[in-house]
């Protein structure tokens, strides 16, 4: 069954700082992952999608990469600002038809 | 993108009583939809899927007869929380995913439940 782990759970730097948060899987034959941002009492907004055949993807500020064989994937955000505050999330699949298994987080806090 | 909606995106309810939240896709037919529910800095945890016109598969740990997940068609699912107690609430989230779109899976925007 494929777990995810997110590390570290809590994260805070000064603006324009650039950083890394961390994700690991337990399943290497994954189908997909996904970044998404969460912010305070709100839904999901999806960030990055990474394909299995794929090692990156970019998005503006974000890079993410994927690691099948190591069972990682790390989003990057170059340059952070305040708005960037907010609770990033990483979610797996292992089949085209099976539901997301989410991480637990790294809430992210940009100081000004 | 598709658009998957929730309603409400947030409710209160007395405890004992029952809620019910829907999620409907509004530009695509969702074959399947998962409900998951995230309490308080926690992950978000899968409760079911549903595949339309069949009935929801539950994890493991969730109450079948207490979440109530009816998916009668293609664009509507419903998660009905039955006699409701202030430990059930929690953010509710449906995601769905249609045939047309591939493997993708859009999220809706959530729904507060505050069971007092």
């Amino acid at each position: 069954k494929q777990e995810v782990t997110q590390i570290p759970a809590a994260l805070s730097v000064p603006e324009g700082e650039n950083l890394v948060l961390n994700c690991s899987f337990t399943d290497s034959a994954i189908y997909n992952l996904q970044w998404f941002r969460q912010d305070p009492g709100k839904g999901l907004t999806s960030l990055l999608l990474i394909q299995s055949s794929q090692r990156e993807q970019t998005s503006g500020r974000l890079n993410a990469s994927l690691d099948k064989s190591s069972g990682r994937s790390t989003l990057y955000i170059a340059a952070s600002q305040p708005g960037d505050s907010a609770t990033y999330l990483c979610a797996g699949k292992v089949s085209g038809n099976t539901p997301l298994v989410f991480g637990k987080g790294t809430r992210l806090s940009v100081i000004a | 993108g598709a658009v998957v909606s929730q309603h409400p995106s947030w409710v209160i309810c007395k405890s004992g009583t029952s809620v019910k939240i829907e999620c409907r896709s509004l530009d695509f037919q969702a074959t399947t939809m998962f409900w998951y529910r995230q309490f308080p800095k926690q992950s978000l945890m899968l409760m079911a899927t549903s595949n339309e016109g069949s009935k929801a598969t539950y994890e493991q740990g969730v109450e079948k007869d207490k979440f109530l997940i009816n998916h009668a068609s293609l664009t509507l699912s419903t998660l009905t929380v039955t006699s409701a107690h202030p430990e059930d609430s929690s953010f509710y989230i449906c995601s769905a995913r249609g045939a047309s779109l591939g493997n993708t899976i859009y999220f809706g925007e959530g729904s507060w439940l505050t069971v007092v």
